[in-house]
């Protein structure tokens, strides 16, 4: 079975240009949670999706963050514009059901921005 | 103060010794957690959830947890080299289920061979 897939894998853009980051849950997996590590820092909520709906996304640093998850299978997380402060390591992370916590972690996207 | 608070280490511990991680957390009334270890460049993997007072143990890792003191920790016995990578402690403060999951800074052990 497939595991959380992300793409890609690094990304190195200049301050101001739009980036599109992608998730691939695993397959029936209506869980879907963004998670953000900036160097030296612990890794932080963006946002929770319940199938298509967003369940928690205070973790959402500011409206230049923008998550989607149309038919409730795979989500994008695009950042526009980019500024410095937003590189890190983003990652998503997936679990089965209703009241199952037990996440699984995607490799993670390697955002630079320069 | 932030919500999860670990030591970050690193820990060095001998091969064949136990390793002793341990984390507090903020929220009260909090019901959930974990402990995920991630290798370098790797992403976290869940090794161990606890939701009850008390140990709770699978092979070599014990998970503790003690609700009044807030107050969760990992023992890991026979530590082996392959232990060796940052333990991060996670805890649910979301107020329904699979919310809102917290990461503490992590932990980096190290052993010793």
């Amino acid at each position: 079975e497939a595991g959380v897939t992300q793409f890609p894998s690094h990304s190195v853009i200049e301050k101001g240009q739009t980036v599109t980051l992608r998730c691939d849950p695993i397959s029936g997996h209506d869980n879907l949670y963004w998670y953000r590590r900036v160097m030296g820092k612990e890794i932080k909520f963006l946002l929770h999706f319940v199938k298509e709906s967003k369940q928690d996304e205070s973790g959402m640093p500011n409206n230049r963050f923008l998550a989607e998850r149309t038919g409730g299978t795979y989500s994008t997380l695009k950042v526009q514009p980019a500024e410095l402060e937003d590189s890190g390591v983003y990652f998503c992370a997936s679990s089965l059901g209703q009241a199952n916590e037990k996440l699984f972690f995607g490799s993670g996207t390697q955002l630079s921005v320069l | 103060q932030k919500e999860v608070e670990q030591n970050s280490g690193p820990l060095s511990v001998p091969e064949g010794a136990i390793a002793s991680l341990n984390c507090t957390y903020s929220d009260r009334g909090s019901q959930s957690f974990f402990w995920y270890r991630q290798y370098s460049g790797k992403s976290p993997e869940l090794i161990m959830f606890i939701y009850s007072n008390g140990d709770k143990e699978d092979g070599r890792f014990t998970a503790q947890l003690n609700k009044a003191s807030q107050y969760v920790s990992l023992l890991i016995r026979d530590s082996q080299p392959s232990d060796s990578a940052t333990y991060l402690c996670a805890v649910n403060m979301g107020y329904s289920s699979a919310s809102k999951i917290i990461f503490g800074s992590g932990t980096r052990l190290s052993i010793r061979p």
